[in-house]
């Protein structure tokens, strides 16, 4: 079935460096557009990046836009978040998701969501 | 951006009842509206695209409304399965954003 299974979450210093995956199965991963959703602790839905399906378009909350860099890798069906810079308000659950739509067709929003990895910015 | 706005913030619903959930956007967004549902300790879940097109595998009793400005969920005889919270999210500006929630409680 479609799964999307985060990992590489945890607890990090301000300043500090992390990078999050999310692996892919059950569905073609190559054809999606794929986005990164975040969640802080007791609170609302926040978009963070999106990358399309292909690699070469990527596009930024601007909360994150200059420390966070979303990538993917075709040939793994791996979607990955490079986060530098970490700041105590990067706090949150991380979800991967995916879009609705396919190649030049995305939707926009999100028909599959993967459990989410919790990231901790604490000193 | 645009802003999304939820009311209520928290809704109580007897089993049974219709619930009425309400989304508001800052701006038109058209009909570029998407309805998601969060159970405690899950991801979301997709339950309405296009304002009114149910996803796949989503109970008839949840039905979406609405264009513009203003839109609509509404669960029509309400199970204690949809004890939730209830998002909706606007696609159609970048960046995507959503609304703050409304918690469905049960009676």
């Amino acid at each position: 079935q479609v799964q999307l299974v985060e990992s590489g979450g945890g607890v990090v210093q301000p300043g500090r460096s992390l990078r999050l995956s999310c692996a892919a199965s059950g569905f073609t991963f190559s054809a999606y557009a794929m986005y990164w959703v975040r969640q802080a602790p007791g609170k609302g839905l926040e978009w963070m990046a999106v990358i399309s399906y292909h690699g070469r378009n990527k596009f930024y909350a601007d909360s994150v836009k200059g420390r966070f860099t979303i990538s993917r890798d075709n040939s793994k069906n791996t979607l990955y978040l490079q986060m530098n810079s970490l700041r105590v308000d990067d706090t949150a659950v991380y979800y991967c998701a995916r879009d609705g739509g396919t190649y030049d067709n995305p939707s926009y929003w999100f028909d599959t969501w993967g459990q989410g990895t919790l990231v901790t910015v604490s000193s | 951006e645009i802003v999304m706005t939820q009311s209520p913030a928290t809704l109580s619903v007897s089993p049974g009842e219709r619930a009425t959930l309400s989304c508001r956007a800052s701006q038109s967004v058209s009909s570029n509206l998407a309805w998601y549902q969060q159970k405690p300790g899950q991801a979301p879940r997709l339950l309405i695209y296009g304002a009114s097109t149910r996803a796949t595998g989503i109970p008839g009793r949840f039905s979406g409304s609405g264009s513009g400005t203003e839109f609509t969920l509404t669960t029509s005889s309400l199970q204690s399965e949809d004890s939730a919270v209830y998002y909706c999210q606007q696609y159609n500006k970048w960046p995507l954003t959503f609304g703050g929630g409304t918690k469905v409680e049960i009676k």
